[in-house]
């Protein structure tokens, strides 16, 4: 079974700053990675898929990176609606999440 | 547009059995894999399995192997989802999602079915 580790497990952040969450798997990937976002009492919506591919409808200050074992999240000017929790996914692996805080 | 309707939130005492539906629109029901995902009060996110709507192949994750059964009805283009024995670590919010053409992560999500086990 693959193992995620993601980080950080959480993150406080001012309004207008740039934020990055990675995630790194116990085995290589062919970029077959996701990144979510959670609001409380909501179901995740889909923000990247194909390690780097935006998802429908999401914001372009959401980018994702990286390629075999390691996937990052960038979110290039947070604004006040991106203040969330984070999960990455491969092959049915969630990682821990990513909470995301305002400073 | 792709929907993906969820039954409603159940309460169940220890020892007994849930069953969730997953009423989906605006796609082709066969053509994608549904995965159930459950997530207690407060933590992360946990893929408990998948089915194949086309053939009816199931995939669950090992930690609920022989306690869950996943299954579909493509006439009403449906999936259900049947957990037994039921402990107070199985509340939680469980959610329904169709797998992307694109790759392997989930596209729509249901709006989730909360199930609180309690004596």
């Amino acid at each position: 079974d693959i193992q995620m580790t993601q980080s950080p497990s959480s993150l406080s952040a001012s309004v207008g700053d740039r934020v990055t969450i990675t995630c790194r798997a116990s085995q290589g990937s062919r970029n077959d990675f996701g990144w979510y976002q959670q609001k409380p009492g909501k179901a995740p919506e889909r923000l990247i898929y194909g390690a780097s591919s935006l998802g429908s409808g999401v914001p372009s200050r959401f980018s994702g990176g990286g390629s075999g074992t390691e996937f990052t999240l960038t979110i290039s000017s947070l604004q006040p609606d991106d203040f969330a929790t984070y999960y990455c996914l491969l092959h049915n692996t969630f990682g821990q999440g990513t909470k995301l805080e305002i400073k | 547009q792709v929907q993906l309707v969820q039954s409603g939130a159940e309460v169940k005492k220890p020892g007994a059995s849930v069953k969730v539906s997953c009423k989906t629109s605006g796609y082709t029901f066969n053509a994608h894999f549904l995965h159930w995902v459950r997530q207690a009060p407060g933590q992360g996110l946990e893929w408990m399995g998948r089915i194949n709507p086309d053939s009816g192949g199931t995939k669950y994750a090992q930690k609920f192997q022989g306690r869950v059964t996943m299954t579909s009805d493509s006439s009403i283009s449906t999936a259900y989802m049947e957990v037994t024995t039921l402990t107070s670590d199985d509340t939680g919010v469980i959610y329904c999602a169709r797998e992307s053409p694109e790759d392997t992560t989930y596209d729509y999500w249901g709006q989730g079915t909360l199930v609180t086990v309690s004596s």
